[in-house]
């Protein structure tokens, strides 16, 4: 059974960096890509960034100079790291594995991690 | 990047009743769209893809259509559990964009 499930605080001061981890069950990470997707309290989704089953990346020109993802195959977790966060940061932050297509099209999605950014 | 432009924001409809809710793209991309569910509370889910195929489970009674650049997603006989958010989706260029989101309630 395909799995993913993100984990990480639930509050983050302002400018310091955020850290999730998703954790993916009932498929490779060698085999799949998987995005991040976030979505603020109310508001609609915004896709952050994708690791590909090669190990390469590529994010979202808005957030690009403020994000990182990597992964650890062996462990099935990959990870997400944004630092400076501000306010408008907070949001229900989304692992999703990309259907085994060229196309990116989301096929599973992670339960979400709600991130507040305040002091 | 690809602006995706959903209508109407919100809709009310009757159980039974053919709903359907479209998605605009600012540029042509092909039959790259996706469609999405967020139930109240859940993760999104996947629904369509290549503008006209059912993901895995989802029911016969949705379907999703194209026009140009005009992208459609109907469903032909709502009912309760239907009852979310659709969010398309651009899969044609990096970044993948999402429409607004259209909010379906029940009458």
């Amino acid at each position: 059974q395909v799995q993913l499930k993100e984990s990480g605080p639930g509050l983050v001061q302002p400018s310091q960096t955020l850290s999730l981890t998703c954790t993916v069950a009932g498929f490779s990470l060698t085999s799949y890509n998987v995005h991040w997707v976030r979505q603020p309290p109310g508001k609609g989704l915004e896709w952050m960034g994708v690791i590909w089953n090669t190990g390469g990346t590529r994010y979202n020109s808005a957030l690009k100079s403020r994000l990182s993802i990597s992964k650890d195959t062996s462990k099935s977790q990959v990870f997400l790291k944004m630092n400076s966060l501000q306010t408008e940061d907070t949001a229900t932050y989304y692992c999703a594995r990309n259907l085994n297509t060229l196309a990116v099209v989301m096929d599973a999605w992670g339960q979400g991690a709600s991130v507040t950014v305040s002091s | 990047d690809i602006q995706m432009t959903q209508s109407p924001a919100s809709l009310s409809a009757s159980l039974e009743e053919i709903v359907t809710i479209t998605c605009q793209a600012s540029q042509n991309i092909g039959n790259w769209l996706a469609w999405y569910q967020q139930k109240p509370g859940k993760s999104p889910q996947l629904l369509i893809y290549g503008t006209t195929s059912l993901a895995d489970g989802v029911p016969s009674r949705f379907s999703g259509s194209r026009s140009g650049t005009q992208y459609s997603l109907k469903i032909s006989r709502l009912q309760v559990e239907d009852i979310g958010i659709y969010y398309c989706q651009q899969a044609s260029s990096t970044p993948p964009t999402f429409g607004g989101g259209t909010k379906l309630e029940l009458k």
